[in-house]
């Protein structure tokens, strides 16, 4: 069964500090793996899709790694801002099908 | 502006009533999607169609109901039979059915049974 399983189910941290998230998976064959950012009562916002082939991808202060080999990623936000609080979840997509994945997501609370 | 609006974003439903959730999208995709959220749980997948005339149960079908009459449009109706409605409901888009492409979400809509 095709599972998503994300770290820590929420975090605390300080106004300009790091942090990083994680998301194991074990879906087969592997096809992409994408960070949303989830705001409270919205929908979910893209931040990276990452293929088999790609190891790091950027997006502004939020930088995703990819170990397909270990089946894992993470999602490293850098000098957080009170912005950054929100649900981040981990996507994952198998080869030829047409649904996804979902982790259930780590709640980040940027606190000033 | 491009994009996917789900309406409304709030609704209240009695219990035996039938709803319609709306979801339109302007993009040009051919996929759409239906989600359900429940606090603390991943999303699941209601009903998807890859193509207009065309849809397919996900995960908790049940419950549920859909069309997809048009390409830009793919409303569903939340029946009488759905035990436990109460969540927020997720529309999504993608270019094709074959999900290497990007997902857009909607904003989403509350329902409440009251």
């Amino acid at each position: 069964k095709n599972q998503v399983e994300q770290s820590p189910q929420s975090l605390i941290i300080l106004e300009g500090k790091n942090c990083t998230l994680q998301c194991n998976y074990t879906v087969s064959p592997f096809s992409n793996l994408r960070w949303y950012k989830q705001d409270t009562g919205r929908g979910p916002v893209s931040l990276t899709i990452m293929t088999f082939s790609e190891n790091t991808k950027s997006n502004g202060r939020y930088t995703a790694t990819l170990d397909a080999d270990t089946k894992q990623s993470s999602l490293h936000i850098t000098a957080s801002q009170l912005s950054d609080s929100a649900s981040y979840i981990c996507v994952v997509s198998a080869q030829g099908y047409s649904t996804l994945t979902f982790g259930k997501g780590t709640m980040l609370l940027v606190s000033p | 502006d491009g994009g996917i609006t789900q309406s409304p974003k709030y609704l209240f439903r009695k219990e035996g009533q039938n709803v319609t959730l709306s979801c339109e999208q302007n993009l040009n995709h051919d996929a759409m999607y239906w989600y359900r959220q429940d606090p603390g749980q991943g999303l699941r997948l209601i009903y998807y169609s890859q193509i207009v005339n065309d849809f397919q149960k996900g995960d908790i079908a049940e419950g549920y109901s859909v069309s997809r009459e048009k390409k830009e449009s793919f409303p569903l109706t939340v029946t009488s039979a759905q035990k436990n409605p109460t969540a927020f409901y997720l529309c999504a888009s993608s270019i094709s059915g074959i999900m290497n492409t990007e997902a857009f979400f909607g904003q989403g809509t509350r329902l409440t049974v009251v």
